[in-house]
C-alpha cells in the first residue's frame, strides 16, 4: 500500500534562518507531488507541484523553493525565512492517472519567530 | 485565473442533512473533488466528480454540473464527528500540467 511521510511535525525557526522540509512517498511510482500551505483557519494555498523528477512548477512567487531529486522525494526549502512563512505545510501526492485523489502527509506546523 | 467560492461556515443539527455548495471558475477543468479536515489534521479525500450528476458514498454524496460550474457536497444523518472543515477542489489541465486548487473551506458546526 502507498504511504506518505512528512517531517518534522513541528518546527520553530528564527527569522532569517534556512528551511528544509522533506516528504517521501512509498508504494507508488511517478506520482504527482504537491506542496500546500495553510494559514490558521484558512484554505490551502498551492505552492509547488511536480509531475516528474526535476520538474517543478511554482504557483506563488516567494522566497520558497522546491526540488524533486528523486521520483518519490519532494523537498521544500528557503534560504531565509520570513515571519509570513509561518503556517501549516502539507505535502501531497496523486497517481496522475486521472482519479484525482490526493493523499496528504500529516503536515508540518512551522512557526517563524 | 482560477477561483472557487464556498460558504465560510454552515451550521446544522445532529441527524439532519446539510448541503455545502461550491462554484468555480477555471480553464482546463476536468474534475471537482471534496476533502474533509478536522482541526490540526490533514485533509482527507471524500469524493470526486468528473461527470455531471450525483456520486454517492455512504452518508456523503457529491454533485457536479459542468455547465453551471457548480457542485455540492451533501451530508446526511449528521453526526458530531462530522464537525470539520470541508474543501472543494478543482482539477485542471493547463500547459500540460495538471494541478489541484482548493477553495477556502467551509467550517461545518453541528449542534446536538
Amino acid at each position: 500500500s502507498q504511504t506518505i511521510h512528512q517531517w518534522p511535525a513541528t518546527l520553530v525557526q528564527p527569522v532569517g534562518s534556512p528551511l528544509s522540509l522533506e516528504c517521501t512517498v512509498e508504494g507508488t511510482s511517478n506520482p504527482n507531488l504537491y506542496w500546500y500551505r495553510q494559514a490558521a483557519g484558512r484554505g490551502l494555498q498551492l505552492l509547488f507541484y511536480s509531475v516528474g523528477i526535476g520538474q517543478i512548477s511554482s504557483e506563488v512567487p516567494q522566497n520558497l523553493s522546491a526540488s524533486r531529486p528523486q521520483d518519490r522525494q519532494f523537498i521544500l526549502s528557503s534560504k531565509k525565512l520570513l515571519l509570513s512563512d509561518s503556517g501549516f505545510y502539507l505535502c501531497a501526492w496523486d497517481s496522475g492517472t486521472g482519479n484525482e485523489k490526493l493523499f496528504f502527509g500529516s503536515g508540518t506546523q512551522l512557526s517563524v519567530l | 485565473g482560477q477561483s472557487l467560492e464556498q460558504p465560510s461556515e454552515v451550521t446544522a443539527v445532529e441527524g439532519a442533512i446539510v448541503q455545502i455548495n461550491c462554484t468555480y471558475q477555471t480553464s482546463g477543468f476536468y474534475g471537482l473533488s471534496w476533502y474533509q479536515q478536522h482541526d490540526g489534521g490533514a485533509p482527507t479525500f471524500l469524493s470526486y466528480n468528473a461527470l455531471d450528476g450525483l456520486e454517492e458514498t455512504g452518508r456523503f454524496s457529491s454533485f457536479l454540473s459542468r455547465s453551471d460550474s457548480y457542485g455540492y457536497l451533501l451530508l446526511q444523518e449528521l453526526q458530531m464527528k462530522d464537525s470539520a472543515s470541508y474543501f472543494c477542489a478543482v482539477s485542471s489541465l493547463m500547459n500540460r500540467d495538471d494541478k489541484i486548487i482548493f477553495g477556502k473551506g467551509t467550517r461545518l458546526h453541528i449542534l446536538p
